[in-house]
């Protein structure tokens, strides 16, 4: 079993609509949790980070967690064009840093 | 500026031809990993390192090596490089295994 596992997509979503992401996890002694957005050959870049169970926003993000389910979600309001990427969930996994998903590839239709 | 840094960003090479990638950073953080990226297996960990002299395998560590001499560079080896070694590359640090990663660049390495 993968430790952090993502839907592979592509999510299409069309413009200002919700997008919903999520993530799960295997570790149960995570702590940690991350969003990045990846463009495609470039760097991932952090999008939010949540390390307590319940929702977290930062402007059209909001991060949510909950650790009973080892299930992390990133719900992004107002979907732009520009917001099409692909998204990597990645948690702590003890000593070794982050491990990562395979990334969700989102859409958003102009 | 805080940053991550790799060298070479592209590089094609033969195989058995040993190349080094390198990675620097200016952060003072203690961790630093090497990712490979490959096209629908998002990031796997090919090794990391908690401090200097202090370097550990992650997930797909066969036919790599690394080393930390020193706190900011963190080396990624290939002694033989294989074509299934042709990847996106991508070195990292953090200043703690819990905490965000920054990421250097990106090395697209082809073996042919």
């Amino acid at each position: 079993q993968k430790e952090v596992e993502q839907n592979s997509g592509p999510l299409s979503v069309p413009e200002g609509a919700i997008a919903s992401l999520n993530c799960t996890y295997s570790d149960r002694g995570s702590q940690s949790f991350f969003w990045y957005r990846q463009y495609s050959g470039k760097s991932p870049e952090l999008i939010m980070f949540i390390y307590s169970n319940g929702d977290k926003e930062d402007g059209r993000f909001t991060a949510q967690l909950n650790k009973a389910s080892q299930y992390v979600s990133l719900l992004i309001r107002d979907s732009q064009p520009s917001d099409s990427a692909t998204y990597l969930c990645a948690s702590d996994t003890g000593r070794r840093a982050l491990t990562f998903g395979s990334g969700t590839r989102l859409q958003v239709q102009p | 500026e805080a940053q991550v840094t790799q060298n070479p960003r592209y590089l094609i090479t033969v195989t058995g031809k040993k190349l080094t990638v390198t990675c620097s950073q200016n952060m003072n953080h203690e961790y630093m990993s090497w990712y490979r990226q490959d096209p629908g297996l998002g990031l796997r960990q090919i090794y990391y390192s908690m401090n200097v002299e202090v370097t550990d395998k992650g997930d797909v560590p066969e036919g790599y090596k690394v080393s930390r001499k020193e706190k900011r560079n963190f080396p990624l080896i290939l002694e033989s490089p294989s074509p299934n070694q042709t990847s996106l590359y991508f070195c990292a640090s953090s200043f703690s295994e819990n905490t965000e990663a920054f990421f250097g660049q990106g090395t697209r390495l082809t073996v042919v």
